[in-house]
């Protein structure tokens, strides 16, 4: 069964710009979180979706929002880039939401350097 | 906030040692997953616990769910060169129901020389 699915891979924006990331999760779930990881502060959680609602928020200013459709795919957008926001943008799923029991996989993350 | 500390930083061997890693907290977990990351891929589970006490094998792989909920270890027997790569544990922290986040160590680099 097909994996986490992040598009685009890699991509280069210039400081001001903003970029949308797009998740599609492993089929069947509806769990949809995204983490940022660079090199000073390793992997920090951003958001959580279920069933098209955000359930949880990590410390991320504003210009960081995210959604999830109906199909469970979810896009995460930020606005205003910075050059702190170079990064590696991973999505990761689950079954189900909630704090107890949950196997949470990753895909291979987008590349985000903004310069 | 809830901070997971992983040690050690990083690992030189042998191949053919065994490798063991640690993570430990202040605050209770309900779930420790360990993670293994290549360069430029994203984290591939290795090992799910879900239970204080549990304890849980993936081949070559070994890991542990402390009985206090606050630690868990991961043990790597007869470690062959693909084991290279950043090993990260991360839990999932009591918060609201309907919700969830992972809290992430630092990461353990693992070096095998041949």
């Amino acid at each position: 069964k097909a994996g986490v699915t992040q598009t685009p891979r890699y991509l280069i924006k210039t400081r001001g710009q903003q970029v949308t990331l797009s998740c599609s999760p492993i089929s069947g779930h509806r769990s949809v979180s995204w983490y940022q990881q660079t090199p000073g502060q390793g992997l920090q959680f951003l958001f959580e979706y279920f069933s098209e609602t955000q359930r949880n928020k990590g410390n991320f200013p504003g210009r960081f929002s995210g959604r999830q459709f109906s199909n469970s795919r979810s896009e995460m957008n930020v606005s205003t880039l910075e050059l702190g926001d170079s990064a590696l943008y991973l999505c990761a799923s689950s079954l189900k939401t909630g704090h107890s029991g949950n196997t949470i996989y990753f895909g291979e993350g987008s590349w985000l350097t903004v310069v | 906030g809830q901070q997971l500390n992983q040690s050690p930083q990083s690992m030189f061997i042998q191949e053919g040692e065994d490798v063991s890693m640690n993570c430990t907290s202040s605050s209770i977990f309900n779930t420790w997953l360990w993670y293994k990351q290549d360069p430029g891929e994203g984290p591939v589970l290795l090992i799910a616990l879900y239970k204080a006490g549990e304890l849980t094998s993936n081949g070559r792989l070994t890991a542990q769910f402390g009985i206090t909920r606050k630690d868990s270890f991961l043990n790597i027997s007869a470690s062959i060169p693909s084991d290279v790569g950043i090993y990260f544990c991360a839990g999932q922290p009591i918060i609201i129901q309907g919700a969830q986040k992972l809290v992430f160590g630092q990461g353990t680099r693992l070096t095998i020389n041949p």
